[in-house]
């Protein structure tokens, strides 16, 4: 099973902030993801890569950026925090067939 | 476009039920599908995977069905308990390597 960190769990900002959320995985695993949930909402593909100096959008438009120059590190950034937002930022690298999930940082722009 | 639908989007039982979890797909070129457990305000934990080729995963009290012909899989519950309650995801898993996601199944096991 992949062990998947990210940081911070909760999030309060203001509107105008620039904001990075973390995420890591010490498995080695070349594809991570990361993916955007409204609350009651299904998750959306916002952001993937497949290895280092990879990265792609994904389904959903996001005004987030990515970044993967180490292969345990994906972290996404907001330059320009706004109300819109907020909501739940997943984490996600593929071991195998299967796919493993971080806990999640719940953002709540101001 | 693949689209993934659950049903219900919500169900409460009584502790000790066997209970279904219904979802389908559009799209039956899929790699895998996945099912994963959603506790509040948390992330995602693994239940079963099924690859395309299989019909069938079993975990402890769970079994996972897939009818990739007609685009459907089952999540069977054996004996719920309260520890149970969560969310209940389907994801399917195209060929391009994406996964899709269903709205979910909110699940209450009353004690």
């Amino acid at each position: 099973e992949a062990d998947i960190y990210q940081t911070p769990r909760y999030l309060v900002i203001g509107t105008g902030k620039k904001i990075t959320l973390e995420c890591s995985q010490t498995m080695g695993h070349d594809k991570m993801y990361w993916y955007q949930q409204d609350p009651g909402m299904e998750l959306h593909l916002i952001h993937y890569s497949y290895g280092v100096n990879s990265t792609e959008k994904g389904d959903l438009s996001s005004e987030s950026t990515v970044s993967r120059i180490r292969t345990e590190h994906f972290p996404l950034t907001l330059e320009s925090a706004r109300p819109s937002h907020t909501s739940q930022y997943l984490c996600a690298s593929i071991f195998g067939v299967e796919q493993f999930f971080g806990p999640g940082t719940r953002l709540t722009v101001l | 476009k693949q689209e993934v639908t659950q049903i219900p989007a919500a169900l409460s039982v009584p502790e000790g039920e066997n209970l279904v979890l219904n979802c389908s797909f559009t799209d039956s070129a899929i790699y895998n599908l996945q099912w994963f457990r959603q506790d509040p305000g948390k992330g995602l934990t693994s239940l079963l995977l099924i690859q395309s080729s299989q019909r069938e995963q079993t975990s402890g009290r769970l079994n996972a069905s897939l009818d990739k012909s007609s685009g459907r899989s089952t999540l069977y519950i054996a004996a719920s308990q309260p520890g149970d309650s969560a969310t209940y995801l389907c994801a399917v898993r195209s060929l391009s390597e994406k996964l899709v996601f269903g709205k979910g199944t909110k699940l209450t096991v009353n004690p």
